[in-house]
């Protein structure tokens, strides 16, 4: 069954560091997906990307953020300067329908920012 | 009012016992429903969609009530492998489409 693959599982940086997670969605979807989820918390939604744009954005998804599609394959989140507080899991999901439907997601990146 | 929101829990429930989770939303406009369940410290795994007509799957059901705005999962006969947390998840519960907005989840523990 093809599942939406995530790279790295675990990155440790230090604040001010940029870091590069990395997902691979189902290869036939078009709908790409990023969220988080503090220890604790609920699961955030940081953004969507439909045909090589962003579609939706949230209010945490400030000008330290963006996302790419480098390539046929690869999905991207960037955090250009982190803070402490973007220390959280990282999920990426996918969806072959668009947003209406369910979305299938990665097994995640911890980010840990010391 | 939250935009999703569960009781929390724990709900400590025997083998075999049937096990019911309520979620309500705020926002009348929203399109679609559905219901995750995550172990510690993985991802959210689609557990099913919610219809306004009722939806069964093995041990899990799941209804939608829009006029309440109120969705509901009763899994019967629990099994062990069936502890984990449970998401109520709603798309558009922002108004927005784009997006799955998610509740805090209800945490079951199935005990021998």
């Amino acid at each position: 069954e093809p599942e939406v693959t995530q790279t790295p599982s675990h990155q440790v940086t230090q604040m001010g560091q940029e870091v590069i997670l990395r997902c691979v969605p189902i290869s036939n979807h078009l709908y790409f997906y990023w969220y988080r989820q503090i220890l604790g918390q609920k699961v955030e939604f940081l953004v969507s990307f439909y045909n090589n744009e962003i579609s939706e954005k949230s209010e945490i998804f400030d000008d330290q953020f963006s996302v790419e599609r480098p390539d046929g394959s690869n999905f991207t989140l960037k955090i250009r300067s982190t803070k402490l507080e973007d220390s959280a899991m990282y999920f990426c999901a996918s969806n072959a329908r668009g947003p209406s439907y369910e979305q299938y997601f990665g097994p995640g990146t911890r980010l840990t920012v010391t | 009012r939250k935009e999703v929101e569960q009781d929390p829990g724990p709900f400590n429930v025997p083998e075999g016992a049937t096990v019911a989770f309520n979620c309500t939303y705020s926002n009348s406009a929203s399109q679609s429903f559905f219901w995750y369940r995550q172990d510690c410290r993985k991802e959210p795994k689609l557990l099913m969609s919610v219809y306004s007509s009722g939806n069964e799957d093995g041990r899990f059901t799941a209804q939608l009530n829009r006029a309440s705005q109120y969705i509901s999962l009763l899994i019967r006969d629990s099994k062990l492998s069936d502890s984990a947390t449970y998401l109520c998840v709603v798309n558009g519960a922002a108004g927005t489409a784009s997006k799955l907005t998610f509740g805090t989840g209800t945490r079951l523990q199935v005990t021998l």
